[in-house]
């Protein structure tokens, strides 16, 4: 079965300062990786998506992520903080007929 | 479009009560799945279809039944509802091709309270 771990359940940047959220995914096979952003009482929705193009994605509100297949990871970064950029982030491999999803992160931005 | 829907956002039911949250989607996807989030816990999936008249089990089914008797439609049956069914149940749906390249869009959640 294929899985995602991200590390930090909790992150805290100030405004302005570089965001990385960490995801590492296991699949036996070439996956497809996504990331989510849950923002408070909402569903989820797309930022970015690997689907063995590019290896660096570029997302919707400045982020982007890299495809590392020798570090099996997939990391979301945004050079700039902004307060709106405060949510729930979830990392996704897709693949055997299903979704598996990270615990999530949870981003604070300090003014 | 409206994109997915569910209903009713907010419910409390008692331990033992049954109740049915619905999801409809106007995207024409094929694939549907329901999950549920627990805190420190992700989304875990429920049940999943691939099309009308297809379902199967995700990583958590027990105590829950769905059907899909159309594609637009994938209602997600409680039994008999116990308080560990208490968290935020949400409905999304994609297309399905191959090796599940597509994104899944998800609707805004229904929150469940069992005392």
């Amino acid at each position: 079965a294929q899985s995602v771990t991200q590390l930090g359940s909790h992150v805290s940047v100030s405004e302005g300062a570089l965001v990385l959220l960490r995801c590492n995914y296991s699949s036996s096979v070439p996956p497809y990786l996504f990331w989510y952003v849950q923002y408070p009482n909402q569903g989820l929705q797309l930022l970015l998506k690997y689907t063995s193009a590019a290896t660096l994605v570029k997302g919707i509100n400045g982020f982007e992520a890299e495809f590392k297949k020798s570090e099996t990871s997939f990391h979301l970064t945004k050079p700039s903080a902004h307060m709106s950029d405060a949510a729930e982030y979830f990392c996704a491999v897709s693949g055997e007929g299903q979704f598996y999803f990270g615990t999530g992160t949870s981003l604070t931005v300090i003014p | 479009n409206a994109g997915v829907t569910q209903t009713p956002k907010f419910q409390v039911l008692k331990t033992g009560q049954s109740m049915t949250l619905q999801c409809a989607q106007d995207m024409n996807h094929e694939y549907m799945s329901w999950y549920r989030q627990d805190p420190g816990m992700g989304l875990r999936l429920i049940h999943y279809s691939v099309g009308a008249g297809i379902t199967d089990q995700g990583e958590v089914p027990n105590g829950y039944n769905v059907s899909r008797s159309t594609t637009e439609d994938f209602p997600l049956r409680l039994l008999s509802a116990a308080p560990s069914q208490t968290s935020v149940y949400f409905c999304a749906s994609s297309y399905s091709g191959g090796l599940f390249s597509y994104e899944q869009y998800f609707g805004p959640g229904t929150r469940l309270t069992v005392t």
